[in-house]
């Protein structure tokens, strides 16, 4: 079973500053099969990055993603105040066929 | 554009059967794409739950396949979860969602349910 690692738990950061979010997996996962969620409180995840790196429609440039193998990042460029929310890494592939990071919350300083 | 509902009880006794239903409008289910179901508990992380191909192949998280059935009803264009005995642990917000390639694209909103006597 890939078991998916986020880090760090929570990140306290101000507007404007750079988010830099990392996801680690037990075993190495293929590039086409790492996505980034964003979830606000009361909502449903939100599809932000796919295939590791390619954003997905009507997502903002600030928002970009990059990794391999093992290790994986998602990163903020500058945060705007929408941006806190917790952040999902997903990976697919192996049994489970689908399995969920336990979160990065981006919490305003 | 796509968009999921989920509808079902909100509140299941334990060892019952948790049964929720996703209607889809905006996509026809025929058309292709696997559809899946994700749960949250409160306050906790997301756990894939299984998914289904509009053929009506499946394939479930290992850890409940043995509660789990998942099916279609493509003249509905809905899919349905059944979750059978459960508990306490089961309490979770519960989320339909379609799969684009290998990540989920569209969800629905969420529904709560609730095992409680």
């Amino acid at each position: 079973e890939i078991v998916l690692t986020q880090s760090p738990g929570t990140l306290s950061l101000s507007p404007g500053e750079r988010a830099t979010l990392s996801c680690r997996a037990s075993q190495s996962v293929s590039s086409s099969y790492l996505a980034w969620y964003q979830q606000k409180p009361g909502q449903a995840p939100r599809l932000l990055i796919y295939g590791a790196s390619s954003r997905a429609t009507g997502i903002p440039d600030r928002f970009s993603g990059s990794g391999s193998g093992t290790d994986f990042t998602l990163t903020i460029s500058r945060l705007e105040p929408e941006d806190f929310a917790v952040y999902y890494c997903q990976q697919y592939g192996s049994s489970p066929r689908l399995t969920f990071g336990g979160g990065t919350k981006v919490e305003i300083k | 554009q796509v968009q999921l509902q989920e509808s079902g009880p909100g509140l299941v006794k334990p060892s019952e059967t948790l049964s929720l239903t996703c209607a889809v409008s905006g996509y026809s289910i025929s058309s292709g794409y696997y559809w899946g179901w994700i749960r949250q508990p409160p306050g906790k992380g997301l756990e894939w739950i299984g998914s289904i191909y509009h053929s009506g192949s499946t394939y479930y998280n290992p850890s409940l396949k043995s509660r789990v059935t998942i099916s279609v009803d493509t003249s509905k264009n809905q899919f349905s979860l059944k979750l059978s005995s459960v508990t306490a642990a089961d309490t979770a917000v519960y989320y339909c969602a379609r799969r684009m390639d290998y990540e989920f694209d569209y969800w629905g909103q969420g529904t709560l349910v609730t095992v409680s006597s």
